[in-house]
């Protein structure tokens, strides 16, 4: 099975600053990744699909980016608001893995 | 307004069973696929299960195979897990999901959870 990493674990980041995230599978997936954001408490929520697409009503400071193995998060300012856990999953086929989590604090 | 409303959970001894059940509305059901995805205390997010729009296709996590059967009713808008064999890792909140496609893709929406506990 695919196995789904990603990197950091957790960061601290001044508001205003950018945050970036990445997302490794261990096999090709060519553009088959989603990322969540997960506030504390709360229901997982889609931020973007088919690595760069944004989910409608997500705000347009975060971008998906790559493909094949290598996918990164960018929130290009960071917001109070984004205080969260973001995970990475694959979406190309069972097993629809998820990777390990972001958490995502301010500094 | 697609809604996803979770029940059956509970606290249950290991080797015991419990029965999930997701009640779905707001969208046309059998179309898309449905998956369970659970959340230990303090954990990551796993996935547990996955059935196409049709039924006909079927997948789960190595964890729980041989032990959990996912199943749709498309006539009542229903998907259900059937936990045997519960042991305490299955501890967590288990989420019904709405996938994008008919057979894969993301989960664009999520239910609120119900929690199971399994516990002596």
């Amino acid at each position: 099975d695919i196995q789904m990493t990603q990197s950091p674990s957790s960061l601290s980041a001044s508001v205003g600053d950018r945050v970036t995230i990445s997302c490794r599978a261990s096999q090709v997936i060519g553009n088959y990744l989603a990322w969540y954001q997960q506030k504390p408490g709360k229901v997982p929520k889609l931020l973007i699909y088919a690595a760069s697409t944004l989910q409608s009503g997500v705000p347009s400071r975060f971008i998906g980016s790559g493909s094949g193995t290598d996918f990164t998060l960018t929130i290009s300012s960071l917001q109070p608001e984004d205080v969260a856990t973001y995970y990475c999953q694959k979406c190309n086929g069972a097993p629809f893995t998820f990777g390990p989590g972001t958490k995502v604090d301010i500094k | 307004e697609v809604q996803l409303v979770e029940s059956g959970g509970g606290l249950e001894q290991p080797g015991g069973s419990l029965r999930l059940s997701c009640a779905a509305s707001g969208f046309s059901f059998s179309t898309y696929a449905m998956s369970w995805v659970r959340q230990a205390p303090g954990k990551g997010l796993e996935w547990v299960s996955g059935i196409s729009g049709s039924g006909g296709s079927i997948y789960y996590a190595d964890s729980v195979k041989g032990r959990f059967t996912i199943s749709r009713d498309n006539s009542k808008d229903t998907l259900h897990l059937q936990m045997n064999s519960l042991r305490v890792e299955d501890t967590a909140v288990y989420y019904c999901a709405k996938m994008s496609g008919s057979y894969y893709g993301e989960i664009d929406y999520w239910g609120r959870g119900t929690l199971v506990t399994g516990s002596s």
